[in-house]
């Protein structure tokens, strides 16, 4: 059973660089088969998906958030990891990393079918 | 993008009813739709991918339906442990993906 784990600072201060890790067991961060992909929710609000990476390089973020993240992959350490620039308040929320696959019906059919448990980030002074 | 638009918004129903929920596109999305359940303080669970397929592991209860805008997730025989938000999610042809506002459901 795949598994993943959140980790990072849980405060960080406004115009700062929010830099998260996600540590994934019992499944390669270099199988080329999955995206690794991170996703946040703001208290008692909705999910925003806000990119992925290949292990093969290849990166997709959100445009809203475009300008300002980075998705890396390490694989020797088996992590990925979010780094969100320039942050204000608007970006406080939980950050959920995620493996993204496909269901397997025919063509690609993307899934996040499994998740961390989620990572509570508060940018603030 | 495409905008992902769910109703209602929250319900109240009681332990044995049927309930449905309802997602709609602003754009045809073909069956590209997956649903998850998130219950306070934990992770989305995958409930339902391409529209209307199981995910392993799902209670039989969980069904999808509908195609192109409209979709829909039921609940056949409302369980307590059915008390969750659920949230529908597009993925059609390439990111980002998004996902509708939620719906929560209440026993």
């Amino acid at each position: 059973q795949v598994q993943l784990q959140e980790s990072g600072p849980g405060l960080v201060k406004p115009s700062q660089t929010l830099s998260l890790t996600c540590t994934v067991s019992s499944g390669s961060v270099s199988n080329g088969i999955y995206y690794w992909s991170w996703i946040r929710q703001p208290a008692g609000k909705g999910l925003e998906w806000i990119g992925r990476m290949h292990p093969g390089g290849s990166t997709i973020y959100n445009p809203s958030l475009k300008s300002r993240v980075t998705i890396s992959v390490d694989t020797s350490q088996n992590q990925f990891s979010l780094r969100l620039t320039s942050v204000t308040a608007a970006d406080t929320a939980v950050y959920y990393c995620a493996r993204e696959g496909s269901s397997g019906s025919g063509s690609y059919s993307p899934i996040l079918d499994y998740w961390g448990q989620g990572a509570p980030v508060t940018v603030s002074s | 993008d495409i905008q992902m638009t769910q109703s209602p918004s929250s319900l109240s129903a009681s332990v044995g009813d049927r309930v449905t929920l309802t997602c709609r596109a602003s754009q045809s999305i073909s069956t590209s739709l997956n649903w998850y359940q998130q219950k306070p303080g934990k992770a989305p669970k995958l409930l339902i991918f391409a529209a209307s397929s199981l995910q392993s592991g799902v209670p039989s209860r969980f069904s999808g339906g509908g195609s192109g805008t409209d979709f829909t997730l039921t609940i056949s025989t409302l369980q307590p442990e059915d008390s969750a938000t659920y949230y529908c999610q597009q993925t059609y042809i390439s990111p980002p993906w998004t996902f509708g506002q939620g719906t929560k459901v209440e026993i």
